[in-house]
């Protein structure tokens, strides 16, 4: 059973730094793809960006490019979020989802782990 | 950015009713290797989103075959044949065809 499992979520003051991770189990980590998409309070869901299966190539949205930094840790199964100088706006539930291996959709979601950016 | 355009933003059902939701996006989803990246997503109530088509027309494991989806170019409707109790949720298209990816701001699936 392909399972997703983020964590690493909280309440974070503007300005600083705050990583997330996701552990990956049930199918073969290093295949896939992974992503990372955000649901704002207001239901809103942004695509934040995407690994490709070995490290090699990150792709983001602009609007967050230069503050947000994906990677992952194939070794442990393991797929990161580093969000620097994070802003009210940032606020969200965060998910760790796997793309489709030739659907390129989100075949797979974690269960979100929440932010919460505030002072 | 690609714009995604669902409704209508809520729908209210009785158990047993038909159902469609409309996706409309503001370019082509076809890629240069023709094939077109629309899916559809359910988030139950309180629950992460589930896949629930991918490609336009392609349901994903464990769907029941009451889930249908249609359409080309710009144009896509999911449809839902004898809506049960579980179907309840927001629904949501996404195009990966261009980045950046892009989402609806989902259609509200209600009991009547």
């Amino acid at each position: 059973e392909v399972q997703l499992v983020e964590s690493g979520g909280g309440l974070v003051q503007p300005g600083a730094s705050l990583k997330l991770s996701c552990v990956a189990s049930g199918f073969t980590f290093s295949d896939y793809w992974m992503s990372w998409v955000r649901q704002t309070p207001g239901k809103t869901m942004e695509w934040i960006g995407d690994i490709k299966y070995d490290g090699s190539y990150t792709n983001y949205a602009p609007s967050l490019k230069n503050r947000f930094t994906i990677s992952r840790d194939n070794a442990k199964s393991t797929l990161y979020l580093q969000m620097s100088n994070v802003r009210s706006e940032d606020t969200a539930t965060y998910y760790c989802t796997r793309r489709g291996y030739y659907s390129a959709d989100f075949d797979y979601w974690g269960q979100g782990v929440m932010v919460t950016v505030s002072s | 950015d690609v714009v995604m355009t669902q409704t209508p933003p809520s729908l209210s059902v009785a158990i047993g009713q038909s159902v469609s939701i409309s996706c409309k996006s503001s370019q082509s989803l076809v890629y240069s290797d023709g094939k077109t990246y629309l899916h559809w997503l359910l988030q139950s109530p309180g629950r992460s989103p589930k896949r629930l088509i991918y490609q336009v027309s392609n349901l994903g494991s464990g769907v029941p075959d009451r889930f249908s989806g249609t359409g080309s170019q710009k144009d896509f409707t999911l449809k839902i044949s004898r809506v049960e109790a579980e179907d309840l949720g927001v629904y949501y298209c996404a195009q990966t065809t261009h980045f950046p990816n892009t989402f609806g701001a989902g259609t509200k699936l209600e009991l009547k």
